[in-house]
C-alpha cells in the first residue's frame, strides 16, 4: 500500500519557540489525516485532524496545514512547552490507519 | 475511566513460550486493531476486526492469532515466541471500519520482551 512518511526523525526546540513537524504522503486519494501525539510509555493520542477540503485547521496552540498539490502535511505548535515533548505521527485513517514514521520533539528548557 | 485497556503492561518471557495480551474497549466501537511498534517507533498494523470479524491480516506470521469473543474485546495470542517479537503492542478501537475517516483510540501498550 501507499505510505505516509515524515522528513525529520528528531526536532529539538527551545521552550517558547514554535515547532513545525512535517509529513509527506503518497496516496493522492487520501482525504483525511490525523496527527497523533505519543508520550513516553503511552499510546498515541489524537491531537487534530484535517479533511482534504481544507488547507488549514487550528486548534489550541496547534495548527495543521495541508498542501494537496505536493502531498504534504505539517503540524505547527505555538509556544512549545516541555509537555509537548513526545513523538508525533501523521496518520491516514482511510488507508488501514497507516502511520508515518514519527518525529521526536524535544523541548529544551 | 479507561477507554481502551490492555493487559499486561509489561511481559517478559522466554523464547518458545506462548503468551496472550488482552484488550478491552468501553467506547462501544465496532472496530478494533492490533499494532506493533518497533524500537524506532514505527507503528505497523497487524490485524483489524469489525464486529468480531477479521478484516485485515497484514503479513503477520501465523504464530499470531487474534481472537474477538465480542466486539468489546480483541485478544492477541502468540505461539512459539521469538526474539524478533520483542516490541510494544498497541490495541486500538474506532467507531467505524479502517477505511472510514474516524480517529482511533489507543491503549497504553504492552511491552513484550522475549529473552
Amino acid at each position: 500500500g501507499e505510505s505516509v512518511g515524515l522528513h525529520l526523525p528528531t526536532l529539538s526546540v527551545q521552550e517558547g519557540d514554535n515547532s513545525i513537524i512535517n509529513c509527506a504522503y503518497s496516496n493522492s486519494a487520501s482525504d483525511y489525516f490525523i496527527w497523533y501525539k505519543q508520550e513516553s510509555g503511552k499510546g498515541p493520542q489524537f491531537i487534530i485532524d484535517i479533511r482534504s477540503n481544507m488547507d488549514k485547521r487550528q486548534g489550541q496552540r496547534v495548527t495543521v496545514l495541508l498542501n494537496k498539490t505536493v502531498k504534504h502535511l505539517s503540524l505547527q505548535i505555538a509556544a512549545t512547552q516541555p509537555g509537548d515533548s513526545a513523538v508525533y505521527f501523521c496518520a491516514e485513517p482511510g488507508n488501514m490507519l497507516t502511520f508515518g514514521g514519527g518525529t521526536r520533539l524535544m523541548v529544551k528548557p | 475511566d479507561t477507554a481502551v485497556s490492555q493487559t499486561p503492561k509489561y511481559l517478559v518471557t522466554q523464547m518458545g513460550n506462548d503468551k496472550s495480551i488482552k484488550c478491552e474497549q468501553n467506547l462501544g466501537h465496532d472496530t478494533m486493531y492490533w499494532y506493533k511498534q518497533d524500537s524506532k517507533k514505527f507503528l505497523k498494523i497487524m490485524f483489524s476486526y469489525n464486529n468480531k470479524e477479521l478484516i485485515i491480516n497484514e503479513t503477520v506470521p501465523n504464530r499470531f492469532s487474534p481472537k474477538s469473543p465480542d466486539k468489546a474485546h480483541l485478544n492477541l495470542h502468540i505461539n512459539s515466541l521469538e526474539l524478533g517479537d520483542s516490541a510494544v503492542y498497541f490495541c486500538a478501537s474506532s467507531q467505524a471500519g479502517y477505511r472510514m475517516n474516524t480517529e482511533a483510540f489507543f491503549g497504553q501498550g504492552t511491552r513484550l520482551t522475549v529473552v
